[in-house]
C-alpha cells in the first residue's frame, strides 16, 4: 500500500546549520506531496507542498523537490533559526492522506 | 487560520465511562478527518467524513465512532473508554479528498485513567 518513510529524529542542529530531513514514498499514480510543521502545542500546518514531478515547493526557506526517481520529497533549509523548532512531517496525498511518523528538529543558539 | 474548534481542549477521564471529542469548522469544507497523535506512531487516522452523514473507517476506528449531522460539526465518541485512548486527538478538514492541503485544530488532549 501507500506508505511514506522519514528519517529518524530527533535531530538536533545549530543555529544557522544547513538542515535535511529525508523522505521517501511508495505509491501507485503520482500523488501531491506535502510537508508539514508542528509547533509544540499546535496543530499541524502545512509549510510546502509540490503536486508533480520535478516540481519545487518551498516557503519561509524551506524547499522540497518532488523526485520522481528516486521516490523522494527531502525537505532542506540552507540556515536553521532557533524558531524552527517544531515536528516536521511528511505526507502523501491520497484518499486519505497518509503520513509519515514526523521528524523532531531542535535548533540550539 | 482555518476556522476549526476542537472541544475541549483537555480531558481527563476513567476507563469505561464514554467521551465525546468535537470539531466545528466554519469553512463549509466538505471533508472532515480525525486523527490521534502518539509518540512514535506519528498521525493515525481514525475516521473521516465526506459529507453529512457520510463517514468511513481509518486505520486505527476500533473502539470509535463518529457522527456528522451538519456540514460543520464531526464528533468522535468513545463508547467506553480505555487507557490505550490516552491520546492526542486533532480534528482537520479539507476542500477535497487528493491534492488540497488538510487544515488542522489545535488538538485535544485525552487522559484515560
Amino acid at each position: 500500500g501507500d506508505s511514506v518513510t522519514q528519517m529518524e529524529g530527533p535531530v538536533t542542529l545549530s543555529e544557522e546549520a544547513f538542515l535535511t530531513i529525508n523522505c521517501t514514498y511508495t505509491a501507485t499514480g503520482y500523488p501531491s506531496l506535502f510537508w508539514y510543521v508542528q509547533y509544540p502545542g499546535e496543530g499541524l500546518q502545512l509549510l510546502l507542498k509540490a503536486t508533480k514531478a520535478d516540481d519545487k515547493g518551498s516557503n519561509k526557506g524551506f524547499e522540497a523537490t518532488y523526485r520522481k526517481e528516486t521516490t523522494s520529497f527531502h525537505l532542506e533549509k540552507g540556515s536553521v533559526q532557533v524558531s524552527d523548532s517544531a515536528v516536521y512531517f511528511c505526507a502523501l496525498h491520497k484518499a486519505p492522506l497518509v503520513f509519515g511518523k514526523g521528524t523532531r528538529l531542535s535548533v540550539i543558539a | 487560520d482555518a476556522g476549526i474548534t476542537q472541544s475541549p481542549r483537555h480531558k481527563v477521564t476513567e476507563t469505561g465511562t464514554p467521551v465525546t471529542l468535537r470539531c466545528h469548522q466554519t469553512e463549509n469544507h466538505r471533508y472532515m478527518y480525525w486523527y490521534r497523535q502518539d509518540p512514535g506512531h506519528g498521525l493515525r487516522l481514525i475516521h473521516y467524513s465526506y459529507g453529512v452523514k457520510d463517514t468511513d473507517k481509518g486505520e486505527v476506528s476500533d473502539g470509535y465512532s463518529v457522527s456528522r449531522s451538519k456540514t460543520e460539526d464531526f464528533l468522535l465518541t468513545l463508547e467506553s473508554a480505555t487507557s490505550s485512548q490516552t491520546s492526542v486527538y486533532f480534528c482537520a478538514i479539507s476542500d477535497l479528498l487528493e491534492g488540497s492541503p488538510l487544515h488542522f485544530g489545535n488538538g485535544t488532549r485525552l487522559t484515560v485513567t
